[in-house]
């Protein structure tokens, strides 16, 4: 199956600092990624949608200044953390769709990127 | 607005019992409808998917899932759990866009 992979997988920062968390797709392409945030013991948050070659498109309440998303190429999207701070604290996973057509089709998900902000 | 409503946050069940997971969701278009499953330190991969036909849908390690439409339900079941299916199971909705909506999850956990 499609692999999709994250780095890093844990990363603890200073608040006030940015941090950039990578989503590649390994043996596949992908002109669209999807970047979730996952709290502990809940779901997955769409946070927005990475378009290769476009603006990324972001959820409803999620600040597209905080989260800078680009989608460099068709095998990676990166997501910045900017001046992150304690509460931007979570596990963010990335992922892949594998089929195209009108409605969404299987995900397939990074591992995810545990962030740590002290 | 569109979501996904999983009906258990946590199940305990010895090895061998019956598992059904419940799943609602809210969205008035089309769907495709999955399952998936995130075993203890792995990542999130699908279980089943149901896009269209036989609404009875049947996936890896003998887990299976029936659309009921009307009901807008989309529950997961398996007649004989094992230890090795502890696990967090989301259910989740595709809808158009490529968006993807997933429920709260339900751990299961299966006693050896």
């Amino acid at each position: 199956g499609a692999v999709v992979s994250q780095h890093p997988s844990w990363v603890i920062c200073k608040s006030g600092t940015s941090v950039k968390i990578e989503c590649r797709s390994l043996d596949f392409q992908a002109t669209t990624m999807f970047w979730y945030r996952q709290f502990p013991k809940q779901s997955l948050m769409l946070m927005a949608t990475s378009n290769e070659g476009s603006k990324a498109t972001y959820e409803q309440g999620v600040e597209k200044d905080k989260f800078l998303i680009n989608h460099a190429s068709l095998t990676l999207s990166t997501l910045t953390v900017t001046s992150a701070h304690p509460e931007d604290s979570s596990f963010y996973i990335c992922s892949a769709p594998g089929g195209g057509g009108a409605v969404a089709d299987t995900q397939y998900f990074g591992p995810g990127t545990r962030l740590t902000v002290l | 607005a569109q979501s996904v409503s999983q009906h258990n946050h946590h199940v305990i069940l010895s090895e061998a019992a019956s598992l059904e997971l419940g799943c609602n969701y809210s969205y008035g278009g089309t769907v495709n409808l999955f399952w998936y499953v995130q075993y203890p330190g792995q990542h999130l991969q699908l279980l089943l998917k149901y896009f269209s036909g036989d609404p009875l849908v049947k996936g890896i390690k003998g887990f299976e899932a029936e659309f009921i439409k009307s009901k807008f339900s989309f529950n997961l079941r398996k007649p004989s759990v094992q230890w090795s299916d502890t696990a967090e199971y989301f259910c989740a909705v595709g809808t158009g866009g490529f968006k993807t909506i997933f429920g709260a999850g339900t751990r299961l956990f299966v006693k050896a």
